[in-house]
């Protein structure tokens, strides 16, 4: 099946700093990325939309200028939590939509970010 | 607009029990739906999906069927194990594509 990988598992940061999160899609083109936001015991927050070469689309109430989300390439996408605080602390997951739509999204195993 | 709502967790049972998580949902159109079971410390992986109405999806000894007239996809399992015990999302997505939709997630624990 799809595979799709995220970099780093886990990060522990300085507040203040900026990290950056990867999402591959080892064996297929995604057209389309999704990122989601998830706290303990919660459900996943989606975030935002990137699609391949365009500006990404984000949710309602998510700072497009705290999460810069980038997909430049047909197998990347790029999370980046700038200047990051301890709130942003938090579960990230990725996920990612193939060229042929058959539904279902496969996600990343997910990155854990704690700002200290 | 479309939405996901399942069933308080957390549920408990004993090994060898039966298991229903329900769902149900609401949407324009014909979504599919799915299932998705997150691990602790883990991304999710999807379970079981249905794309139309009256579809059963199932995997593992899971099963949903895809009920438009009730707008439900209830998640079971005849004989659940220790190994089940994770966090279970009804999901939907749009004819159109687009983004999934999340039930808040039932959490289950099988004790032995």
């Amino acid at each position: 099946g799809a595979v799709v990988s995220q970099h780093p598992s886990w990060v522990i940061c300085k507040s203040g700093t900026s990290v950056k999160i990867e999402c591959r899609s080892l064996d297929f083109q995604a057209t389309t990325m999704f990122w989601y936001r998830q706290f303990p015991k919660q459900s996943l927050m989606l975030m935002a939309t990137s699609n391949e070469g365009s500006k990404a689309t984000y949710e309602q109430g998510v700072e497009k200028d705290k999460f810069l989300i980038n997909h430049a390439s047909l197998t990347l996408s790029t999370l980046t939590v700038t200047s990051a605080h301890p709130e942003d602390s938090s579960f990230y997951i990725c996920s990612a939509s193939g060229e042929t739509n058959t539904g279902e999204l496969f996600f990343g195993e997910g990155s854990r970010l704690t700002v200290l | 607009g479309n939405s996901v709502t399942q069933m308080e967790g957390p549920v408990t049972l004993s090994e060898e029990a039966f298991l229903t998580i329900n769902c149900t949902y609401t949407a324009t159109g014909y979504p599919s739906l799915f299932w998705y079971v997150q691990y602790p410390g883990e991304g999710l992986q999807l379970l079981l999906k249905a794309t139309k109405a009256d579809d059963k999806g199932s995997n593992k000894g899971f099963e949903a069927t895809y009920r438009k007239e009730t707008t439900s996809f209830h998640l079971e399992k005849g004989s659940v194990q220790v190994s089940d015990s994770a966090v279970y999302f009804c999901a939907l997505r749009g004819n159109q594509g687009g983004k999934l939709i999340f039930g808040q997630g039932t959490e289950l624990s099988v004790k032995p």
